[in-house]
């Protein structure tokens, strides 16, 4: 069984600061990790992912995020946060022995002041 | 890159109507998915496919149905819309590790 949480379904930060989103897994099989972004009345977008290699990964729009094994995290940032990352971000964990189903945390919300 | 497109974007429809919401993609993926998402809510997956003539229920029960004709097809269809169906309605492929996602599909069944 896989499962992921989200911890926080609302973020506020102001225009330039660091955005900082959590997510947490668990899965009985090494995990592959996604972020995906959600503008209104769109589908999702890739952010970025973990597979193999490198535990940090850069995707776009200047968003990172770390894989922790040991904690069992893949928690989101980006240094400097701009007007155009108001959106909703889905962490998504899946497994090869879960058939390639992804499953999908409950979702933040970032809402980014002035 | 893959492209999925799903008609209508928006649909609203009265009670006990049939409905089918359209998914179509271009790049030959062999895995497509349904999800179902409510307002601010995360995503449930309702249905799934390996490929042609191949469909699967996924993990939140759903009284939809799909069919796998043809690779590039896979629709989703409501034979009688009822107002707890009202939704979006997200179609995915996926090829190696990737999920691709198309524009999603607003359901409003009043």
């Amino acid at each position: 069984a896989q499962s992921v949480t989200q911890l926080g379904s609302h973020v506020s930060v102001s225009e330039g600061a660091l955005v900082l989103l959590r997510c947490n897994y668990s899965s009985s099989v090494p995990p592959y990790l996604f972020w995906y972004v959600q503008y209104p009345n769109q589908g999702l977008q890739l952010l970025l992912k973990y597979t193999t290699g490198a535990t940090l990964v850069k995707g776009i729009n200047g968003f990172e995020a770390e894989f922790k094994k040991s904690e069992t995290s893949f928690h989101l940032t980006k240094p400097s946060a701009h007007m155009s990352d108001a959106a909703e971000y889905f962490c998504a964990v899946s497994g090869e022995a879960a058939g390639n189903k992804l499953t999908f945390g409950g979702g933040t919300r970032v809402l980014v002041k002035p | 890159e893959a492209d999925i497109y799903q008609t209508p974007r928006y649909l609203v429809i009265g009670t006990g109507k049939k409905i089918t919401l359209e998914c179509s993609q271009t790049m030959g993926h062999d895995k497509m998915y349904w999800y179902q998402q409510d307002p601010g809510m995360e995503l449930h997956l309702i249905h799934y496919s390996y490929g042609v003539n191949s469909t699967e229920k996924g993990d939140l029960s759903s009284e939809s149905t799909v069919s796998r004709i043809r690779t590039e097809h896979f629709p989703l269809t409501l034979e009688s819309a009822r107002p707890s169906h009202t939704s979006q309605y997200l179609c995915a492929t996926r090829q190696f590790h990737e999920q691709y996602f198309g524009p999603g599909t607003r359901l409003t069944v009043t």
